[in-house]
Parts: structure tokens; sequence; C-alpha cells
């Protein structure tokens, strides 16, 4: 069974902010929320992960609910390469019997990023 | 840093027939997982291993897949005999293992597309 919910799709406007949200209403306490995109024909990239507290790198701002049942992935400036597929994952950390660390992927939301 | 190769990046087989795919994980990674990505859908584990050991399978069809990783670095994945439904785009990846600073991060190849007909 999925653990996030995502919308199927979304459209954003060159340069604009993309907000994409997340719904993860089941997450247990030492679960991450991670986020990967897929552009077209190549395999995912990861962008950011976050346990409870907001997050941000190079390619995007990660806000995390304070009750952690949502979160939200933030691209600041969208350009046309933003366009692709995004993830929403949550995950326990590290190596346990019941995870070994491995990503369950939903479907996603497909972003398209229009001049 | 190179990153994760895989091949052949496109291959159309009949049903029935055998297919093999390989991939060469990034340098220094203990983790390898390879996924399947069915058109429309994210992708699903098929077989994780943790240096040449495997530690989830529990998604591979083992009646006719198959993978294995000698000496802890380079995979293959094989499917005997294709069925329609293993048309899909087969994805490697790899991420540094439980020591590692960036170990829950996992990179992925270009993935290989297969067609059976």
């Amino acid at each position: 069974d999925a653990k996030t919910t995502q919308p199927t799709s979304m459209d954003c406007a060159e340069g604009r902010a993309a907000n994409l949200p997340c719904n993860h209403s089941t997450i247990s306490g030492n679960e991450y929320v991670y986020w990967y995109r897929q552009i077209h024909s190549q395999g995912p990239q990861y962008i950011i992960h976050g346990l409870k507290n907001n997050e941000t790198n190079e390619m995007a701002s990660l806000i995390i609910t304070e009750d952690r049942k949502s979160s939200t992935l933030i691209l600041p400036h969208a350009t046309l390469r933003d366009t692709a597929v995004y993830y929403c994952i949550v995950r326990a950390p590290g190596m346990t019997t019941d995870s070994w660390g491995k990503l369950q992927f939903g479907a996603g939301t497909q972003v398209v990023v229009t001049p | 840093e190179a990153g994760v190769a895989q091949s052949p990046r496109y291959k159309i087989i009949e049903k029935r027939q055998s297919v093999a795919f390989w991939c060469n994980p990034i340098s220094g990674h203990a983790t390898l997982y390879w996924y399947q990505q069915i058109l429309g859908q994210g992708p699903k584990l098929l077989i994780q291993f943790q240096n040449n050991g495997v530690v989830d399978d529990s998604q591979l069809p083992k009646d006719r897949f198959s993978a294995e990783r000698l000496k802890g670095v380079d995979s293959t994945l094989k499917i005997q005999p294709a069925k329609l439904e293993d048309s899909a785009v087969y994805l490697c990846a790899s991420s540094l293992g439980p020591e590692g600073p960036l170990r829950y991060e996992q990179y992925f190849g270009p993935g290989t597309r297969l067609t059976v007909t």
C-alpha cells in the first residue's frame, strides 16, 4: 500500500515557484520524507530529504508540517528542465530487517513547466 | 565521478526468449538495486544486494528472473523465459551503504528499455 498521496499532475510557469504537495498521514516517528524526480527517459534523481525540520539545498526546499502528516517540495524558480515526474517517499533510516533502506515509489506527480 | 552504467539501453526480444542486463555501480558503492518500471508507474524494487549478498528479493519473480553480483561490484539481471508483461524499463541504482555519510541517497542509471513481442 502507498504511504504517500500526491496529485497526479500540475503545471507551473517558467520562473515561478513550484509547490508540490505530499500527504503522508501514517508516517512513523523514525521515517524520513524523501523526494526524487525522474526526467523523461532518465533514471530517478535524488532531490532532498528531511525528518521534521525544513531543509534546503541547491535544488529545492522541503517544508514538513509540525505534525509531519504532510510536506511540500518547493522549486523556487522553475525552469523548463524541471519538467519531470516528482516522487514523494517515506522511509525509515538505515538498514533494518524490515526496510533494508529500500525506496517504495508511487505514481508521483507529473510536473510540466511551461514558457 | 562516473555514474551508474547500464547496458544495453534498448532490447527487443520475442516472448519465451532470454535476456540479460548488466549494471556497473558507482565505485565504492556497497549497495546495488534493480528496479522494474512499467510505463506510467513508479519504479518497483526487484532485488537489493549488500556487497555480494542478497538482502531483499521479495518482489523478484524467481521462476523466471535471476540476478547476481559476483565480487560485490558488477551485477547482471536475467529473464528466462520472457513474457509480454515483462516489457518495462529496468533500472539499476547504487548507494554507499550503511556506513556512508550519504547512505540514504540512491544513484540511478539510465535504465534498459525492454520490449517483449
